[in-house]
């Protein structure tokens, strides 16, 4: 079985444009949620989507947005790029939230934006 | 809002000496707590949940709703526990993590 696949793996922008970043999850998985783990920050939730809905945001700036499309994968826009959106951009795939009661998560690679 | 705290950032222990990675949380409702791992050089992964009781690798983790803790905990550490631990609360709202705590076994 594949597992949730990101890309792309680094992506180098600079400050003011835009990057978006492409998640594929697990086949039978529906729920999608982007996580940034910037240096000593840990991981900061962004976005989650399930049946291509978003379900909640974390505290991020509007130009923080995504979606999710009918196969379920999803895409992650930032725009107006500034530095400290460097980081590593984490994407997790898991079952219908409602069958999911065990709530566990399987996490891309992740892909790392330098913002310069 | 729910809030995970993981009070150390770093941990260093000996081979074959306990370890125990600290997590409390704040949480109104009724908490589903997980941990997860990462290896060196290998993806985020679940460790462990509380409402499986089980013992993953060694390690255990008791949900203490008065102390609002899940503490991992290992009795004999071995090198290749090594790595970064997250604890993690489910709610409504999805999947919170704490900001980790890297453990280093020596030899």
């Amino acid at each position: 079985e594949a597992g949730v696949t990101q890309s792309p793996t680094h992506l180098i922008k600079t400050r003011g444009q835009q990057a978006t970043l492409r998640c594929s999850p697990i086949s039978g998985h529906t729920s999608v949620y982007w996580y940034q783990q910037a240096l000593g920050l840990g991981l900061q939730f962004l976005l989650w989507y399930d049946e291509g809905e978003e379900r909640n945001r974390g505290n991020f700036p509007p130009r923080f947005s995504g979606r999710q499309f009918p196969n379920y994968s999803s895409e992650l826009n930032v725009n107006a790029l500034e530095l400290e959106d460097s980081a590593l951009y984490l994407c997790a795939s898991s079952r219908a939230t409602g069958a999911n009661r065990g709530g566990e998560l399987f996490f891309g690679e992740g892909s790392r934006l330098t913002v310069l | 809002a729910q809030r995970v705290t993981q009070p150390e950032k770093l941990l260093s222990v000996f081979k074959g000496a306990p370890v125990e990675l600290k997590c409390n949380y704040s949480y109104s409702g009724s908490p589903e707590l997980f941990w997860y791992v990462q290896y060196s050089r290998q993806r985020l992964q679940l460790l462990l949940r509380h409402i499986s009781r089980e013992s993953i690798k060694g390690f255990t983790a008791d949900l203490n709703k008065g102390e609002t803790s899940f503490h991992l905990k290992k009795p004999f550490a071995q090198e290749e526990d090594s790595a970064m631990y997250y604890c993690a609360l489910k709610s409504a709202d999805g999947l919170t993590f704490g900001k980790g705590t890297h453990l280093i076994i020596q030899p």
